[in-house]
């Protein structure tokens, strides 16, 4: 049974776009959802997180936006450009036990000039 | 963020023989580290989770006596895949928490070929 479901698969943006990707999990218990950010050959790099106490946090670009009630959050990417293109995770955990994160699937996203 | 780093960044090797992969915290001590493989166009799978100076705790399925985790220090843990098949090929990818908080960085990872 998979912890964290992530859509879409796949997503293609044009340059300058909003890019959207949304997950959502079961486990009410998690209380900490990063966003890591995976090039090919490299590892997952994190790029932004937030905890259930809060809806939205903003990074420069990049925005989380949780829906507690609804076990969603989504990661928005404005003014999306072509270095941007990279495959998406979305993650969830919590406290007591260590820190072990469970995944969603992944989203490739491409940005187009 | 903090750096983990990872040794080697890719290896082949005959089958039979044993590889060994170093995962390092570099500007932060690591009580909890993390293993895991992933392959191609897929997400991370965790194989298992490492503390320092105790036993790892191995995902259902790992088979713990093919991979070996070592995390002898606050800033080291090892893994080695001993008798690597052609099926053991994949991208291998440490992670590292940063106490106290629940931040999680990886390593760069290791491209394992076995020919």
């Amino acid at each position: 049974q998979q912890q964290v479901k992530q859509s879409p698969q796949s997503l293609i943006v044009q340059k300058g776009g909003i890019s959207i990707i949304n997950c959502a999990y079961e486990n009410t218990a998690f209380d900490y959802f990063p966003w890591y950010q995976q090039f090919p050959g490299k590892g997952p790099a994190l790029l932004i997180a937030i905890r259930p106490d809060v809806s939205e946090k903003k990074e420069g670009r990049f925005t989380i936006s949780f829906n507690k009630s609804a076990k969603q959050f989504s990661l928005h990417i404005m003014d999306s450009q072509p270095g941007d293109s990279a495959t998406y995770f979305c993650a969830a955990s919590r406290g007591s036990t260590l820190g072990r994160l469970y995944f969603g699937r992944g989203t490739q996203l491409t940005v187009w000039p | 963020g903090a750096v983990v780093s990872q040794h080697p960044s890719w290896v082949i090797c005959k089958s039979g023989t044993s590889v060994k992969i170093e995962c390092r915290s570099l500007d932060f001590q690591a009580t909890t580290m993390f293993w895991y493989r992933q392959f191609p166009k897929q997400s991370l799978m965790l194989m298992a989770t490492s503390n320092e100076g105790s036993k790892a705790t191995y995902e259902q399925g790992v088979e713990k006596d093919k991979f070996l985790i070592n995390h002898a220090s606050l800033t080291l843990s090892t893994l080695t895949v001993t008798s690597a098949h052609p099926e053991d090929s994949s991208f291998y990818i440490c992670s590292a928490r940063v106490p106290p908080g629940y931040e999680q960085f990886f390593g760069p990872g290791t491209r394992l070929t076995v020919l």
